[in-house]
């Protein structure tokens, strides 16, 4: 069985320019997230879903970040404008109910 | 809010030595996970433990759910190991993963 798929890999744009990146979950998991990692440190929640519905965003900054999961299975995430700080690891893992999470290899985000 | 703290921070070790990473956390979880983390950022799950231990292959995960406190132990360590290993908590209800700042082992031959 496939696991999290995440897309690109690696991605270096200038600042001030628009970036995404795309998360395809474990078939049949209901619940994902959105982690943002910075080097050195543990990944950190940017955004949980549960099927289609955003229940926990408190950590997403609003201003530049958005996040879409229409009809509950793929995600994006969206920077617009880019910073130089937000140069990190994004990581993409989903779950079933209470089960354990499965991460995807990340996308590693280079600002310039 | 849940604290995971790990230690150590860095650990070199020579091949062949038995390697321990520890954490701790604060509040009652309902599963304590272990993770590996190869450069390039992507994140492989070791194990998932809510109480006892866990082995699979050189790999053994415990876990105290009265001390708040799980180990995860490498026998025969080999240059492969080296990686960082980070330590997660998931409390009732799917509030999320609270991870640990990691561990970044270097096994030299």
């Amino acid at each position: 069985e496939a696991g999290v798929v995440q897309s690109p890999r690696y991605k270096i744009i200038e600042k001030k320019q628009p970036v995404a990146f795309w998360c395809n979950p474990i078939s049949g998991h209901n619940t994902l997230y959105w982690y943002r990692q910075n080097l050195g440190q543990g990944p950190e929640l940017l955004i949980r879903y549960e099927n289609e519905e955003a229940v926990d965003d408190s950590q997403l900054p609003k201003d530049r970040f958005s996040a879409e999961r229409l009809k509950g299975v793929d995600s994006t995430l969206k920077i617009q404008p880019a910073e130089l700080g937000d140069s990190a690891v994004y990581l993409c893992a989903s779950s079933f109910a209470q089960g354990g999470a499965f991460f995807g290899q990340g996308t590693r985000l280079t600002v310039v | 809010k849940n604290e995971v703290e790990q230690s150590p921070q860095n650990l070199t070790a020579q091949e062949g030595e038995f390697i321990t990473i520890n954490c701790s956390y604060s509040v009652g979880i309902s599963a304590l996970h272990w993770l590996q983390q190869h450069p390039g950022g992507g994140i492989v799950s070791l194990f998932m433990l809510s109480s006892g231990k866990k082995k699979h292959g050189r790999l053994i995960a415990t876990i105290n759910i009265q001390e708040k406190h799980s180990s995860l132990h490498i026998t025969a360590s080999h240059p492969r190991d080296s990686a960082v290993y980070i330590c997660a908590a998931s409390g009732g209800g799917a509030d999320g993963l609270t991870f640990g700042k990691g561990t970044h082992l270097i096994i030299q031959p």
